[in-house]
């Protein structure tokens, strides 16, 4: 099976440099997902890693290491409206499965 | 394009009581994938189609079922509600279900309350 740590909360300021991590044990892997969502909205699509290394979009960037079970997605430049739910979530070798963790709720401060 | 659709959008259901939930993929996408969502938790995987055919099935009951259709929509049946299955429960749309694939993209849910 999988399992997901993620923090439950983080607070940052508007501007600012947050990082949010993420392990995972995984008894197959095929890829860690990156996704937000607003409450009572649905999850919104972030990013995809599954080779070693940073990738980038924009303000947005995640980071992988396989042989860790490590990741983290690192957004700059804060905004109010980057508040919100972060989920991470492995992807099963069955390539329709992904396993999420309980989400980091994000809190951008004035 | 339009994006993945879900009906109905809420819903209030009794004990005992089944539901069915549909779902609509992003035109062109061939598999679509369930999860459920407890308020403060991360989705679960609850089954995956692709071309009608069920790909993956996560740890739920057999009261859980599911099906996809010829045009690759999908529904999802659950019966004898029990009041833990009130949750939002999400539909995801890919392309294909083979392993290269990574886009998935939720509908925006449809809200189950179990009375």
């Amino acid at each position: 099976g999988q399992n997901i740590d993620q923090p439950t909360e983080m607070t940052a300021t508007e501007g600012a440099i947050v990082q949010i991590n993420c392990t995972y044990q995984t008894s197959g892997f095929n890829g860690l997902f990156w996704y937000q969502q607003h409450a009572g909205e649905a999850p919104t699509f972030l990013s995809y890693n599954v080779l070693d290394g940073l990738e980038e979009k924009g303000r947005f960037s995640s980071f992988l290491s396989r042989s860790k079970g490590y990741s983290y997605l690192l957004l700059k430049e804060l905004q109010m409206k980057d508040s919100a739910s972060y989920l991470c979530a492995v992807r099963d070798l069955d390539a329709g499965k992904s396993t999420f963790g309980d989400g980091t709720t994000l809190t951008v401060k004035p | 394009d339009a994006g993945v659709t879900q009906s109905p959008t809420h819903l209030i259901k009794t004990r005992g009581q089944h539901v069915t939930l549909r779902c609509s993929p992003i035109s062109g996408h061939k598999s679509v994938s369930w999860y459920q969502q407890v308020l403060g938790q991360g989705p679960q995987f609850i089954f995956q189609y692709y071309e009608k055919e069920e790909r993956g099935r996560g740890n739920f009951p057999d009261r859980f079922s599911a099906r996809q259709f010829p045009n690759y929509s999908s529904e999802l049946n659950v019966n004898a509600l029990l009041l833990g299955d009130s949750a939002l429960y999400l539909c995801a749309s890919s392309p294909s279900g083979g392993a290269l694939t990574y886009e998935q993209y939720f509908g925006p849910g449809t809200r189950l309350t179990v009375t």
